[in-house]
């Protein structure tokens, strides 16, 4: 069974802090993709990146910065100077690639880290 | 381009009535998804369709849930009879078949007296 922890329910910081949001995941396969998502305070699910498991170059967009570790099978997110538009609930998330279906299929997701910036 | 669509955007019914969530997906995307969110249970998966064609509805709670995808362009996802522990935010996601990402609609948010 597939299953993704995300162990920090609540992260509260000072805005210009840098911040990182765990993600530990459990998967028999040996194909698979990772995610991350933003739910802003507005609701909606914004997609933020995927990782294969194939591919465990870090990443790094602007101010937010990805490390895939398989040893650890951990996908950590970290935001760099982090700014109170960053307050969010961010979610990881897991997917299968089954033989037979092109891309990942359904999302398993984690309980998600509500991160709170300060000013 | 607009984006995954979803009405209504707000539902408020009464235990006992018939409740329909609608999703048009991205065009051209051919998998779709419906997921749950509650406080209890997070993010949960309830059904996906693959060229109109449901591949799992393992997430389906139980038999008062149904979803079609009579087309392309379209989807349901009805509760009858609802009940008070239905009530949560009802997302749509899409994606075409061959990529990775989900689009996900801005969610119905259910509520059940």
């Amino acid at each position: 069974a597939q299953k993704v922890t995300q162990a920090q329910t609540e992260i509260s910081v000072v805005e210009k802090e840098d911040v990182t949001l765990d993600c530990v995941y459990e998967t028999r396969d040996t194909t698979y993709y990772l995610f991350w998502y933003k739910q802003p305070p507005s609701g909606e699910l914004v997609f933020l990146i995927r990782r294969n498991s194939f591919d465990e170059q870090n990443e790094i967009s602007g101010r937010y910065s990805w490390n895939f570790q398989k040893s650890t099978s951990s996908f950590n997110f970290t935001i760099t100077a982090s700014q109170v538009v960053d307050s969010a609930v961010y979610f990881c998330a897991l997917s299968e690639a089954p033989r037979g279906f092109r891309g990942a299929q359904k999302l398993v997701f984690g309980q998600g880290t509500r991160l709170t910036i300060n000013p | 381009d607009a984006g995954v669509i979803q009405s209504p955007r707000h539902e408020v019914t009464e235990m006992g009535q018939e409740v329909t969530l609608r999703c048009k997906p991205i065009s051209g995307h051919n998998s779709l998804f419906w997921y749950r969110q509650t406080m209890m249970r997070g993010l949960e998966l309830l059904i996906y369709f693959n060229n109109n064609v449901p591949i799992d509805d393992s997430g389906m709670p139980e038999d008062r849930f149904s979803a079609k995808m009579p087309n392309a362009s379209f989807s349901t996802l009805k509760i009858q009879p609802s009940e008070p522990r239905d009530s949560a935010v009802y997302f749509c996601a899409s994606r075409v078949s061959g990529e990775n990402e989900q689009f996900f609609g801005p969610g119905t948010r259910l509520t059940v007296l």
